[in-house]
């Protein structure tokens, strides 16, 4: 099974703080992707990529960047966190070519509740 | 844009009723459609999707069939769980794209 694992369930962090959210997978997968969860907005990607060091904005990638320097780690980096940055982050990933259907397919870690004060 | 819709909740149901929960979608073509669930306390997992017009997906007794004519995708259940209470998201792709467009989400509370 494909396991995407995110470093932590919970964080709190100051107004200010720089915050750092770790997601791993295990499947060698190509793509990975950051999306925050709102209630009554569902899901919105935040950042996507492609390929080791290759990145690309989602929908909302104001506030946020990305690092991938290497294939099964995905970082997203909150550079200066704002209380509007309060929200549920999923980490995603699946694979780059259609291999038995399998691209349509994205696996989700089990979310970093961040509260930032 | 491509956008999904789905029906508000909470939708509150008793063990053993009928589930219908409505998703519909607007798309520059014709995209991949898909069912996650969202338990509680955990990531989405994929429920099923359909790939074209008419396409069915089905599991764990959860159904939902491609409607190109009213661009729907409505999931059903025929007797529900108290262990299927969980957000429900509806989701597209476009051929074109790995980006999943979300619709809101809506939460299913089942009663014993």
């Amino acid at each position: 099974d494909v396991k995407v694992t995110q470093s932590s369930r919970y964080l709190v962090k100051r107004t200010g703080e720089k915050v750092f959210l770790e997601c791993v997978q295990d499947m060698d997968h190509e793509n990975m992707f950051w999306y925050r969860q709102d209630p009554g907005l569902g899901l919105r990607l935040i950042y996507f990529s492609y390929d080791v060091k290759m990145k690309e904005k989602g929908d909302i990638p104001e506030g946020y960047s990305v690092s991938r320097e290497k294939k099964e780690r995905f970082s997203l980096i909150l550079e200066s966190a704002s209380t509007n940055q309060t929200s549920m982050y999923l980490c995603a990933s699946s694979l780059l070519d259609d291999k038995g259907g399998s691209k349509n397919i994205q696996y989700f870690g089990a979310g970093t509740r961040l509260s930032v004060l | 844009g491509n956008s999904v819709t789905q029906m508000e909740g909470p939708v509150t149901l008793s063990e053993e009723a009928f589930l219908t929960i409505n998703c519909t979608y607007t798309a520059t073509g014709y995209p991949s459609l898909f069912w996650y669930v969202q338990y509680p306390g955990e990531g989405l997992q994929l429920l099923l999707k359909a790939t074209k017009a008419d396409d069915k997906g089905s599991n764990k007794g959860f159904e939902a069939t491609y409607r190109k004519e009213t661009t729907s995708f409505h999931l059903e259940k025929g007797s529900v769980q108290v262990s299927d209470s969980a957000v429900y998201f509806c989701a597209l792709r476009m051929d074109s794209s790995y980006k999943l467009i979300f619709g809101s989400g809506t939460r299913l509370l089942v009663r014993p």
